[in-house]
């Protein structure tokens, strides 16, 4: 059974910083494109960047509104994804999921507030 | 500019059936979708991919009565026999040049 299971949310600063991660099982991760897509209260779907499998290149592309700001890494031997988040506004607020085709996360929900 | 537009809303009876709408930007007519399901409180739910040509090949455990077809620029998620727990937020989403392109999303109501 293909699970992604995200850690790694909470309440952050404006400013600050924070590291989300998605752990992987039931498929052969170091062969997916991975994505994290997020959402904020009461709104729609909206794609943050992906990262391709190590053997496609594994270059990583960000939207415009994160990109400079977040970063994302893998770590194949442990099936893990990560985001980290920098400089963090309040227009980040959003449950954050990891996906990749045909598979979604539960999410993470990060909160940026004074 | 590839774009998705989807109706804000849908509403339908408990045991007939529905077909949400999906419109693929002008220039990208060709462009393969995905479907996706999110009920309430919930995350996302992958349904299916949908071609141009109406393949569609869906999610594991998905119900047949999730079925997709295509028109033109057109991408149509059709359920039928609806049961409450369709009432959901459906989102269709497609490739870009590096990224992923969601449209607005359908708020279903099963009446």
């Amino acid at each position: 059974e293909v699970q992604l299971v995200e850690s790694g949310g909470g309440l952050v600063k404006p400013g600050g910083s924070l590291r989300l991660s998605c752990e992987a099982s039931g498929f052969t991760f170091s062969n997916a494109w991975m994505s994290w897509v997020r959402q904020a209260p009461g709104k729609g779907l909206e794609w943050v960047g992906r990262i391709k499998s190590k053997t496609d290149g594994g270059t990583i592309d960000y939207s415009e509104p994160v990109k400079g700001r977040f970063t994302f890494s893998r770590d194949d031997s442990k099936n893990t994804l990560y985001l980290q988040m920098n400089s963090l506004k309040t227009e980040d607020t959003a449950v954050y999921y990891c996906a990749t085709l045909g598979y979604w996360g539960q999410g993470t929900m990060v909160t940026v507030s004074s | 500019q590839l774009e998705l537009t989807q109706s804000p809303s849908a509403s339908a009876s408990l045991g007939a059936s529905v077909k949400l709408t999906c419109t693929l930007s002008s220039g990208h007519s060709n462009y393969a979708i995905a479907w996706h399901q999110q009920q309430p409180e919930k995350g996302p739910r992958y349904l299916m991919n949908l071609n141009s040509d109406g393949s569609h090949s869906k999610g594991d455990g998905i119900p047949d009565r999730f079925s997709g077809s295509s028109s033109g620029a057109e991408r149509y998620l059709t359920i039928s026999s609806l049961q409450s727990e369709d009432e959901a937020d459906y989102y269709c989403q497609t490739w870009g040049s590096g990224s992923w392109v969601f449209g607005g999303g359908t708020k279903l109501t099963v009446l």
